[in-house]
């Protein structure tokens, strides 16, 4: 019974190619997120999502695309990898219309760009 | 704009003592403030919350944290540490600007250490 669940759990993948992290809530949330927490442990919101509205962090390169196929789900993907997107990516969800605000993050996703 | 921040990289705290994790903020407005705790290689667990009224939270695991406005500060308390408390801290205000969805930001983070 995951609240919000991510795969894969580990990724390893050589420079240059495309990739995609799945994120699915059962929560019935309405609002959906991507961090990415770099080695350094900082924590940095990329995207927010719902179904009114996407929100775009202005640093996050455009390599990164957040697809939403339905309610529940905010799938990420990343063409063109580099080094530095080696970092673990966290989705998060929380209901944002008449909700609590609470965000419930996924156990994340270690990228390794090699 | 808007930001916390985490003056302790680490708290070192003895089983059995009273722990404090510090926190400001600096929101323009009333904010609202979060604390997250992050075992080793996991997600980010949800601790507490203040939104409004009693400046006095209590959350999960025993933790509190004080709302402070004049001091705008929201530090994460606890009577009496556990080994098993050892853990990232991570203190959060949702960003008041970023649209309807209450994206939040973090501070660095505070490293935990209780030992036997």
């Amino acid at each position: 019974d995951t609240a919000v669940s991510q795969t894969p759990k580990y990724l390893v993948t050589q420079m240059g190619n495309d990739k995609s992290i799945k994120c699915e809530q059962n929560l019935g949330h309405d609002t959906m997120y991507w961090y990415k927490q770099d080695s350094k442990k900082f924590l940095k919101i990329m995207f927010s999502y719902n179904n009114k509205e996407l929100i775009i962090n202005e640093t996050v390169p455009n390599r990164f695309s957040p697809k939403s196929p339905d309610k529940a789900h905010l799938n990420l993907h990343i063409n063109s990898l580099e080094l530095g997107d080696s970092a673990v990516y966290f989705c998060a969800s929380s209901q944002t219309q008449g909700g609590t605000d609470t965000q419930y993050f996924g156990p994340g996703t270690r990228l390794t760009v090699l | 704009a808007q930001s916390v921040a985490q003056p302790e990289d680490q708290v070192n705290v003895a089983e059995g003592n009273p722990l404090t994790v510090k926190c400001t903020y600096s929101v323009s407005g009333n904010p609202y403030l979060f604390w997250y705790v992050q075992y080793p290689n996991r997600g980010l667990q949800f601790l507490l919350k203040y939104i409004t009224g009693d400046n006095l939270v209590k959350g999960s695991y025993g933790f509190e944290a004080e709302f402070n406005k004049s001091q705008t500060s929201f530090h994460l308390k606890k009577p009496s540490a556990l080994v098993s408390d050892s853990a990232l801290y991570f203190c959060a205000v949702r960003d008041l600007y970023g649209g309807s969805q209450g994206n939040l930001i973090f501070g660095k983070g505070t490293k935990l250490s209780v030992k036997p």
